[in-house]
């Protein structure tokens, strides 16, 4: 049983396309993460979603949007893609959002944008 | 600004040990996280130390000097299913994670 799964593992795509990638948990955690990870293998932050609340980091474009059709599910949505899209997007969950709050990434989804 | 400095690569070989440096600057701390991540697979924690001290686990340790800022993780005997990037991350005052780039380890037969 896959804790944190992520949908499509791969995908690839014209610029200015729209697409997105689903994410669920099966861990019972309350918080769940986008995060990007780009050629030089940078962690970003790019959503947080915890009890209704989303929190968003500032330096992500507007043409990305998180959304929670249902509890432990965290689907992001990227509209216009632009070449500097191409990255390796990762969900995570955690239980709590302090202290030692252990996150647990999904497979991640490499996305390629042509 | 917020910043962690880690190594970008480092070898050893197996059998060995190896010590992978990690130095911070949050506004606060929280923390300090060590990841492991394989090529083409998702990190997965590895340590969190909030105390000065090592902790222990099996052949990895992780040491943490707040005063500092540093820290280390330690591996002993290594293997071939040690190669992997292991990364850093510092959690803020706002308990916000601050990542390094990721030190990524070869191990030589």
């Amino acid at each position: 049983d896959t804790a944190v799964s992520q949908t499509p593992k791969y995908l690839v795509t014209q610029m200015g396309n729209d697409k997105s990638i689903k994410c669920e948990q099966n861990l019972g955690h309350d918080t769940m993460y986008w995060y990007k990870q780009d050629s030089k293998k940078f962690l970003k932050i790019m959503f947080s979603y915890n009890n209704k609340e989303l929190i968003i980091n500032e330096t992500v474009p507007n043409r990305f949007s998180p959304t929670s059709p249902a509890k432990a599910h965290f689907n992001l949505h990227i509209k216009s893609l632009e070449l500097g899209d191409s990255a390796v997007y990762f969900c995570a969950s955690s239980q709590g959002t302090g202290g030692a709050n252990v996150l647990t990434f999904g497979a991640g989804s490499r996305l390629t944008v042509l | 600004g917020q910043n962690i400095d880690q190594p970008t690569e480092m070898t050893a070989t197996e059998g060995a040990i190896v010590q992978i440096n990690c130095t911070y600057q949050t506004s606060g701390f929280n923390g300090l996280f060590w990841y492991q991540q394989h090529a083409g697979e998702a990190p997965t924690f590895l340590s969190y130390n909030v105390l000065d001290g090592l902790e222990e686990k099996g052949r990895f340790s992780s040491f943490l000097s707040r005063s500092k800022g540093y820290s280390y993780l330690l591996l002993k005997e290594l293997q071939m299913k040690d190669s992997a990037s292991y990364l850093c991350a510092a959690m803020d005052s706002n308990y916000q994670l601050i990542w390094g780039a990721g030190t990524k380890l070869i191990i030589k037969p």
